[in-house]
């Protein structure tokens, strides 16, 4: 089976610009997540889609956003981009949920300037 | 609220030297605990992981007990490799209102022949 797999791996953007993340998950998980991953915070939940539905969501603004279609692929937008949202973004799919075992992608390493 | 403490890096061990890294935590309710490892360049993948107290959790010669009694999750390996080197995670998830995620801040481990 395929793993996760994340596009792009790197991106650079710059203050005020949005970014769309791509997230495609193990083939019949129907549980996608976002993490954000960096040095000062440390792995932190963004939020989680179950078939289509977002179902968690952890504590970040309203600019962090995402969907999931109907092939449990998942996007994530960030819009108006901040030097503080440099950061590597994790993706992880699982069968079930947070709850359970999840298997992560390479991540996304987003470098605002 | 919710949260996971392990025991700051880095960590530096010779080969086949016997290994723990503290996790302990606090939790509302009744968490699942897992160990993920991320090599370095890699994505975080499961180590291992217990759902409820007194779960014994192994992989690849890595240990970990759910010690509801003392809120720990200490993750030890008789003897460790260079291939061990990487940064190790402690996690919990938990159910109340909705699901949650909870990182710690990682421990880096390095071994040295």
């Amino acid at each position: 089976k395929a793993g996760v797999t994340q596009t792009p791996r790197y991106l650079i953007k710059t203050r005020g610009q949005q970014v769309t993340l791509s997230c495609s998950p193990i083939s019949g998980h129907r549980s996608v997540s976002w993490y954000q991953q960096t040095p000062g915070q440390g792995l932190q939940f963004l939020f989680e889609y179950f078939s289509e539905t977002q179902r968690n969501k952890g504590n970040f603004p309203g600019r962090f956003s995402g969907r999931q279609f109907s092939n449990s692929r998942s996007e994530m937008n960030v819009s108006t981009l901040e030097l503080g949202d440099s950061a590597l973004y994790l993706c992880a799919s699982s069968t079930a949920g947070i709850r359970e075992t999840q298997y992560f992608g390479p991540g996304t390493r987003l470098l605002v300037l | 609220g919710d949260s996971v403490t392990q025991m700051e890096g880095p960590v530096t061990l010779s080969e086949e030297a016997f290994l723990t890294i503290n996790c302990t935590y606090t939790a509302t309710g009744y968490p699942s605990l897992f160990w993920y490892v991320q090599y370095p360049g890699e994505g975080l993948q499961l180590l291992l992981k217990a759902t409820k107290a007194d779960d014994k959790g192994s992989n690849k010669g890595f240990e970990a007990t759910y010690r509801k009694e003392t809120t720990s999750f200490h993750l030890e390996k008789g003897s460790v490799q260079v291939s061990d080197s990487a940064v190790y995670f402690c996690a919990l998830s938990v159910q109340t209102s909705y699901d949650k995620v909870i990182f710690g801040p990682g421990t880096s481990l390095s071994v040295i022949p």
